[in-house]
């Protein structure tokens, strides 16, 4: 079953606007990573998350390992149209070697 | 280009029928990883192989297979098809197991 609860569901917003999304677990996790999906096309990977408490930024992107190690945010500040798309976090369970996925943010930007 | 090589891009096949999915890893990658994502959905878990063996089982039916070969190419093998089983199926590779993993640009599977 789904381990990974990843909020909100959708995003509609205005260009320029901050945006914010966040996965939470009841488990622990060793990596968080978080993926871009754009209609069509793979998952394209954005950050890599490997200790908690760490904070990585990618530009205009943010992600956070939360510190109990069960949760992961993804900050973009000033969207842009290009940043449409669905957004997945993706961790690994602590002992197991699979990356499980959330079931993604769409995010809709208003020009 | 993430690197990941999915052949074919395109697939529409009839219910029964038997396909086979290929993923070429990243040059270097010993991980690979199957996903299932149906309409809107999000990406489900099925297989992951390194180096030709199984690590990791998900909600993968018994209808489904899949193996790694010893150039580290993997087929993911699809039998009695259904119509349920239309969905985009991407494989992605890693280095090492559970680590970033890199996509390709899945594979379109149409039963009909």
């Amino acid at each position: 079953g789904q381990q990974l609860n990843q909020s909100p569901q959708s995003m509609f917003i205005q260009e320029g606007e901050d945006v914010s999304m966040n996965c939470t677990s009841s488990s622990i996790f060793n990596t968080w990573l978080w993926y871009k999906q754009e209609p069509g096309e793979g998952p394209v990977l954005l950050i890599a998350l490997y200790k908690a408490g760490e904070l990585t930024s990618n530009g205009r992107l943010t992600a956070q390992f939360g510190i109990t190690r069960k949760d992961s945010f993804l900050n973009i500040s000033a969207s842009i149209p290009s940043d449409v798309g669905i957004y997945f976090c993706a961790g690994q369970l602590g002992g197991a070697q699979k990356l499980v996925f959330g079931q993604g943010t769409r995010l809709t930007i208003n020009p | 280009d993430s690197g990941v090589t999915q052949t074919p891009k395109h697939l529409i096949t009839a219910t029964g029928q038997r396909v086979t999915l290929r993923c070429s890893p990243r040059s270097g990658d010993l991980s690979v990883y199957w996903y299932q994502q149906s309409l809107d959905q999000g990406l489900q878990f099925l297989i992951q192989y390194y180096n030709g063996e199984e690590r990791a089982k998900g909600n993968i039916l018994e209808r489904f297979s899949a193996q790694q070969f010893p150039d580290l190419h993997s087929e993911l093998n699809l039998s009695s098809l259904e119509l349920g089983d239309s969905a985009l199926y991407f494989c992605a590779s890693s280095v090492e197991t559970a680590t970033e993993a890199f996509f390709g640009q899945g594979t379109r599977l149409t039963v009909v």
